[in-house]
């Protein structure tokens, strides 16, 4: 039984590009979060995807944006990168309902490096 | 892989010593709490969690205490391994509706001498 996966592992780009970062859930889980982990730091909620909706968002701007898909699994998108995007992301996925009984899984995450 | 949490609080204890990891909350409508452990290159992975109805919860090895009062949160860890070097985090989320969007504290890096 696959865990949630993530791709791809590390990725480097330039100030002002575009970026998509891939994820696709535990199996059985249909709800998507997107974390950014700075270095040294605990893990920020950006957003979270359910029924291919953005539910539930974090104190992150326009800049960006997700996508899930009717196969459950979701791509994170940030466009005019800036230095201070390089960080580890994260893909949590669960099981709509109750937290109580389906905690978060995450994957082992993109870093992201931007110069 | 790459190191999580250079500049974090550190533990440091015996193997076979127990360990307790501390974590203080702020938001007082918080009403689930979990804890997470992160090995390097790695993502968080699930430790144990706790409802804010109940101030004690086991698992194999691990205990969560809560004290709402106060707002902290500890992980008691038995006869810690080398294995259990990592960052732990502790994490809260708000509301009762189960919907994760969790808040992460800093972190404490635990380290495990033979």
């Amino acid at each position: 039984d696959a865990g949630v996966t993530q791709s791809p592992t590390h990725l480097i780009k330039t100030r002002g590009q575009q970026v998509t970062l891939r994820c696709s859930p535990k199996s059985g889980h249909d709800t998507v979060s997107w974390y950014q982990q700075a270095l040294g730091q605990g893990p920020q909620f950006i957003f979270q995807y359910y029924e291919e909706e953005e539910r539930q968002r974090g104190n992150f701007p326009d800049r960006f944006s997700g996508h899930q898909f009717p196969n459950y699994s979701s791509e994170l998108n940030v466009n005019a990168l800036l230095l201070g995007d390089s960080a580890l992301y994260l893909c949590a996925s669960s099981l709509d309902g109750s937290s109580y009984n389906s905690p978060l899984h995450f994957g082992n995450g993109t870093r992201l490096t931007v110069t | 892989g790459e190191s999580v949490g250079l500049h974090l609080p550190t533990l440091s204890v015996q193997e076979g010593d127990n360990s307790i990891i501390n974590c203080a909350y702020s938001n007082s409508a918080s009403d689930y709490f979990i804890w997470y452990k992160q090995e390097s290159g790695k993502g968080p992975q699930f430790i144990i969690d706790i409802r804010s109805n109940m101030d004690k919860r086991q698992g194999q090895r691990v205990t969560v205490l809560l004290n709402k009062t106060v707002k902290h949160l500890s992980l008691q860890i038995a006869a810690t391994q080398p294995g259990d070097s990592a960052v732990y985090f502790c994490a809260e989320s708000p509301g009762g509706t189960g919907r994760r969007a969790l808040t992460f504290g800093s972190g404490t890096r635990l380290q495990v001498q033979p």
